[in-house]
């Protein structure tokens, strides 16, 4: 089945502990993207990638690295999370002729 | 720089009646189009894009939506509601053939017996 996953769907963290949350792709898709969401802000990008170790910074990537190794594989790293990236975070992925994101499940973060 | 407003925070409904919730967008060239569902505790699911061609695109789950380049709009419609509908819906327009969304803020929807 064609689908992008995350690890993990929920995290409780303390400030300033190092977190990564992985995300894959088995659709074989260029595009990576991380977004987070917030109430009344709707989703927000925060990094994307256009291939592998291609990447550039969204709207919102203050706090937040990412990496692009391999292709099926994006991972959004929180270096000393804060208080203020409590939110949801979506991955998507697209491919090169298809102009349509595809969404993983989403990760809760919660940092106290 | 491309923003996408959707001015109804909430919605509520009677089941059977229809739906319209609106989307504006501000975008200097050709939009791509999106409306998502987000059902509580879910994750975004998509229901309809529009990128050319016929201004009035049907979705899933009975849901249309119009683009009206003259109003910048792309308003979504469902002609009666179900329960099962009740959600978070968001417009995004697509910047970059799509690379990048620009989501509005969303709208929830109630929908009541």
């Amino acid at each position: 089945e064609a689908q992008v996953t995350q690890n993990p769907r929920y995290l409780i963290t303390v400030t300033g502990k190092k977190l990564t949350v992985t995300c894959s792709q088995n659709m074989n898709h260029e595009y990576m993207s991380w977004y987070r969401q917030d109430p009344g802000l709707g989703l927000r990008q925060i990094y994307y990638s256009m291939n592998v170790e291609v990447t550039d910074k969204g709207d919102v990537p203050e706090g937040y690295k990412v990496s692009r190794k391999e292709k099926r594989n994006f991972p959004l790293i929180l270096e000393s999370p804060s208080p203020n990236q409590t939110s949801l975070y979506f991955c998507a992925s697209r491919g090169l002729a298809i102009n349509e994101q595809f969404f993983g499940p989403g990760t809760r973060l919660t940092v106290l | 720089a491309q923003s996408v407003t959707q001015p109804d925070i909430h919605i509520t409904v009677s089941e059977g009646a229809s739906l319209e919730l609106r989307c504006n967008y501000s975008y200097g060239a050709t939009p791509y189009l999106f409306w998502y569902v987000q059902s509580p505790g879910q994750g975004l699911q998509l229901l309809l894009k529009y990128f050319s061609g016929d201004t009035l695109v049907q979705g899933i789950k009975g849901f249309e939506a119009e683009f009206k380049r003259s109003q910048s709009s792309f308003n979504l419609r469902k002609p009666s509601v179900h329960w099962s509908d009740a959600a978070e819906y968001f417009c995004a327009v697509g910047r970059g053939y799509g690379n990048k969304l620009v989501f509005g803020a969303g709208t929830i929807l109630r929908v009541k017996s």
